[in-house]
């Protein structure tokens, strides 16, 4: 059973720290991965797609995969109560067409 | 380019009806994948439709079915409503149907259906 972990939360940032969401993931092959946020009766919304090992940054988000270790984690920087929301992550194997998601982590920015 | 479309967005059944929901995918889009979020589950993979194909499909009973049209409309159905469908399903679509790993899934707001 291919598995995403990810830490319920919630996780809770001040107004301007980093916040730093992580994600584990089972399967060894997987290739892709991607960042969703979900505000509370919204639809998930992409923030970010990673393909390679290392950094991939996007104004204040950057995602970092290491494939080694079989995490991807998203940071956000100068963190914004707009930032508060639910943040899913999902993977895709190198032969799978599904994507597997994990539970989300529930981000809250306090002012 | 208009972004995924699901109708309809609210829905209240009763248990032992049926409903069919419908989802438009970006134009171009040829993947169009369903899933169930209730609160405290997170997304569960329901099924993926490709060129009218069914592609993938995910642990729910018989009673969840879909079928995609040739203009790559997607429809699915729950039929014999229990109370524990009550839940947002959310439509996704995609260029393509993931292989090769690097296409991204675009959601559509939701239909929530509320089963009573």
């Amino acid at each position: 059973q291919k598995e995403v972990e990810q830490n319920s939360g919630p996780l809770s940032v001040p107004e301007g720290a980093i916040a730093s969401l992580n994600c584990t993931y089972s399967d060894r092959g997987s290739q892709s991965f991607f960042w969703y946020r979900q505000y509370s009766g919204k639809s998930p919304e992409l923030i970010m797609s990673i393909y390679s090992n290392g950094d991939k940054e996007d104004g204040r988000f950057t995602a970092q995969l290491n494939k080694a270790s079989q995490y991807v984690s998203l940071l956000i920087r100068d963190s914004q109560p707009s930032d508060s929301a639910t943040y899913l992550c999902a993977v895709r194997g190198e032969s799978n067409y599904q994507l597997i998601w994990g539970a989300g982590t529930k981000l809250i920015i306090k002012p | 380019k208009a972004g995924v479309t699901q109708t309809p967005r609210y829905l209240i059944k009763t248990r032992g009806q049926q409903v069919t929901l419908s989802c438009s995918p970006i134009s171009g889009h040829r993947s169009v994948s369903w899933y169930q979020q209730t609160p405290g589950q997170g997304l569960q993979f329901l099924f993926e439709y490709f060129s009218e194909t069914q592609r993938n499909k995910g642990n729910f009973p018989g009673r969840f079915s879909g079928r995609q049209f040739s203009n790559s409309r997607s429809e699915m159905n729950v039929s014999t409503l229990e109370l524990g469908d009550s839940a947002l399903y959310l439509c996704a679509s995609s260029l393509t149907s993931g292989q090769g790993g690097q296409e991204t899934q675009y959601f559509g707001p939701g239909t929530r259906l509320l089963v009573l």
